[in-house]
């Protein structure tokens, strides 16, 4: 069980490139979220997803996107990124139908920097 | 889901009881308290949530007050590598994106 993995460890954008990060899961979790977390501060849901084909807003949605078109990954799409947009991003999976355990499972992080 | 209240920070002795205060008054009956740490630049690690009772794993216990208004983290017998950020979080459960991690405690354990 690899847990919850994401791609790529580190990043370096210049402003208006674009990237896309990745999130993947096998423990066959419903929910997957993306947080992004500043220097010296808590965490920020920027969008999650409670199953297959659909996704929602959280706190600080604007300047991502986000798709799940299969169960175990979760896709995070900076379009047009902005130096606002250096931070270290989280992804979490939870809530398994077949268990009864909600709480969430992190992934290592992407240290994202936008020059 | 509610919000939650925490000190910025504490110290504690190595091998003395970590005590972690949080505030959470405006809790509403069907909200859990869950706690997470986070050490150093890793992603957030479960430690434990309770509903109303108290509860005791093998990491940590969580007192809950009876008003459910307030909650203490137990880490009965701290370690250096207990040094963390540690998160209390209010949420129904099974939540569905609404998790508020806020600032944390930043628990400083020293020999």
């Amino acid at each position: 069980n690899a847990g919850v993995t994401q791609t790529p460890k580190f990043r370096v954008l210049k402003t208006g490139q674009s990237m896309t990060l990745l999130c993947a899961q096998d423990m066959n979790h419903e929910y997957m979220y993306w947080y992004r977390q500043d220097p010296g501060m808590g965490l920020r849901l920027i969008h999650y997803s409670v199953g297959e084909g659909t996704t929602a807003k959280g706190e600080v949605p604007d300047g991502y996107n986000v798709s799940r078109l299969k169960k175990q990954n979760f896709l995070l799409g900076l379009e047009s990124a902005a130096p606002s947009q250096t931070s270290v991003y989280f992804c979490a999976s939870s809530y398994s139908t077949t268990g009864s355990s909600y709480e969430q499972y992190f992934g290592p992080g992407t240290r994202l920097t936008v020059t | 889901d509610a919000k939650t209240t925490q000190p910025p920070s504490m110290d504690c002795a190595e091998g003395r009881a970590a005590n972690l205060p949080c505030n959470h008054s405006t809790i509403s009956g069907n909200e859990y308290v869950y706690w997470y740490r986070q050490i150093h630049s890793q992603g957030p690690q479960y430690i434990i949530h309770g509903l109303k009772n108290n509860e005791t794993n093998e990491m940590a216990s969580l007192i809950i007050t009876e008003d459910r208004k307030s909650s203490t983290l137990i880490l009965p017998h701290a370690t250096l590598r207990d040094t963390a950020v540690y998160y209390c979080i209010v949420r129904v459960k099974p939540n569905a994106g609404k998790s508020t991690f806020g600032d944390g405690t930043t628990l400083t354990v020293k020999p």
